[in-house]
C-alpha cells in the first residue's frame, strides 16, 4: 500500500507567484516526516523533519507544516533557484530503518 | 568534508555481468543505505547497515548483496545484471536512527543494463 502520496507531480510557477506542495500519509505513530531537495543529476539534499502535529521549520523561501495525515511545503515568493524535485519520506515505528519516499514534485520557476 | 562519495557516475552493463558500486563517507556515521531511484517511483531501499559487519535486507533486496567490513564503506554488489536493475543508485548516511537529521546522500551512479 502506499505510505506516502505527493501533490501535484508537477507545479509551474511564475517567480514571485507563492504555492505549497502536498505530502500525505498513511503511516500511524508517525516517527518523523522528513523533506528533500533534488536536483537534477544529484542526490536528495535534506531540508527538514517534522515530528508532531503542528510543528513547523522555515528555512530562507520554505516553509514545511505538519498536521495528523499531511505535510506542506510551502515556497513564498519563489525564484528560479528553487528550481528543483522536493521529496518527502516517513519513519513509521516498528519498521526497522525504513524510510518510505514518495515520487516528489517536480517544481519551476520562471523568471 | 567529502560527505558521501560513490563510483562510479555512469556505467552500463550487458546482461549477466556483475559490477560493484562503491560508497565512502567520511562522517563516522553508523547507519548506511542503498536505495535505488526508477523514473516515477519513489527512492526504495536495497540493503542498510547500522555498523560495521551488520548489514540487513531492505524492501528490494533481490539480486544485490552488500558488505560493510568498516564503519566508512558500504559497497553494493550486483550479481548477474538484468534489465530490471536498469536505475539510479544513491547512497546514504545518517547518524542514528532518530534525531532530527536526515539523510547525506551521494550523487548517486546511473546504471544502464543492455
Amino acid at each position: 500500500e502506499d505510505q506516502v502520496t505527493q501533490s501535484p507531480e508537477a507545479l509551474r510557477l511564475q517567480e514571485g507567484e507563492s504555492s505549497s506542495l502536498n505530502c500525505s500519509y498513511t503511516v500511524s505513530g508517525l516517527r518523523g516526516l522528513f523533506w528533500y531537495r533534488q536536483d537534477p543529476g544529484k542526490g536528495p539534499e535534506f531540508l527538514f523533519t517534522l515530528y508532531s502535529a503542528g510543528e513547523e521549520k522555515e528555512k530562507e523561501r520554505l516553509k514545511a507544516t505538519l498536521t495528523k495525515k499531511e505535510s506542506f511545503l510551502h515556497i513564498t515568493a519563489p525564484k528560479p533557484e528553487d528550481s528543483a524535485t522536493y521529496l518527502c519520506a516517513v519513519q513509521a515505528p516498528n519498521t526497522g530503518n525504513q524510510f518510505y519516499f514518495g515520487t516528489g514534485t517536480s517544481l519551476t520557476v520562471i523568471p | 568534508n567529502a560527505g558521501v562519495t560513490q563510483t562510479p557516475k555512469f556505467r552500463i552493463l550487458k546482461i549477466g555481468q556483475s559490477m560493484t558500486l562503491q560508497c565512502a563517507q567520511d562522517m563516522n556515521h553508523n547507519y548506511m543505505y542503498w536505495y535505488r531511484q526508477d523514473p516515477g517511483m519513489g527512492l526504495k531501499l536495497i540493503y542498510y547497515s547500522v555498523g560495521a559487519g551488520i548489514t540487513d535486507k531492505g524492501e528490494v533486496p533481490n539480486g544485490y548483496n552488500v558488505s560493510r567490513s568498516t564503519t566508512e564503506d558500504f559497497p553494493l554488489r550486483l550479481e548477474l545484471a538484468a534489465p530490471s536493475q536498469t536505475s539510479v543508485y544513491f547512497c546514504a548516511s545518517r547518524y542514528g536512527t532518530g534525531g532530527p537529521y536526515g539523510y547525506t546522500f551521494g550523487s548517486g551512479t546511473r546504471l544502464t543494463v543492455v
